[in-house]
């Protein structure tokens, strides 16, 4: 159950765009849809931002997209905003009926 | 609307065991699965276990296999987390979180510190 490899941290200016990539294995991401990206302000609860690789629950901005290739997934957040700094953390399902998140990403707006 | 509370972290020594509860509301809870997430003072989030809807299966991360069970009684709406034989390497906020596929709403989490 290794966890999955996300950058330590991604910057942006407002406007631009960015992408966080989660990179796993054939056992998980590779494999299966049930790939999902958690926005985590400090002390505050994770909400879900994208689910099933690259759907968005109702109410999450349509600046945040999801996709997959191989064994990597990728959130990509357009048009950057302040409020958007935050940690971010990938999910998958894998291969032996569990869940295994990646290691977090810090998202840091200049 | 959908609310998850947690609840009966505290601080333990290491080797003594600690009930975790998760009270849901807003949503029929029988109908869906649900996970216990942690996440160790300013690390990342790390999945715990998780059970179906109807209890009837359970799957646990190796760190705590043999250690922790996870139960629901749907007729009290709860989900538990029993922990058994904790370590300090357990000390993490815990939430507890719905639906077995996407995690879609969770707790505040609570605390829970192992130390002697």
């Amino acid at each position: 159950q290794s966890a999955l490899t996300q950058p330590a941290s991604v910057s942006g200016s407002p406007g631009q765009s960015i992408t966080i990539s989660c990179t796993g294995t054939s056992s998980d991401v590779g494999d299966y849809n049930d790939v999902s990206w958690y926005q985590q302000y400090p002390g505050n609860a994770p909400k879900l931002m994208i689910y099933d690789v690259s759907n968005r629950p109702s109410g999450v901005s349509s600046r945040f997209s999801g996709s997959k290739s191989g064994n990597t997934a990728s959130l990509t957040i357009s048009g950057l905003q302040a409020e958007d700094e935050a940690d971010y953390y990938c999910s998958s399902y894998t291969s032996s009926t569990t869940w295994v998140f990646g290691g977090g990403t810090k998202l840091t707006v200049l | 609307q959908v609310q998850l509370v947690e609840s009966g972290g505290g601080v333990v020594q290491p080797g003594r065991s600690l009930r975790l509860s998760c009270a849901a509301s807003g949503f029929t809870f029988s109908n869906y699965g649900m996970h216990w997430v942690r996440q160790a003072p300013g690390k990342g989030l790390e999945w715990v276990a998780v059970i179906s809807d109807d209890g009837s299966n359970e799957y646990y991360a190796d760190s705590v296999k043999g250690r922790f069970t996870i139960s629901r009684d749907n007729s009290k709406n709860t989900l538990y987390l029993q922990m058994n034989s904790l370590r300090t390497e357990d000390t993490a906020v815990y939430y507890c979180a719905k639906d077995f596929h996407r995690l879609d709403c969770w707790g505040q989490g609570t605390l829970v510190t192992v130390s002697s």
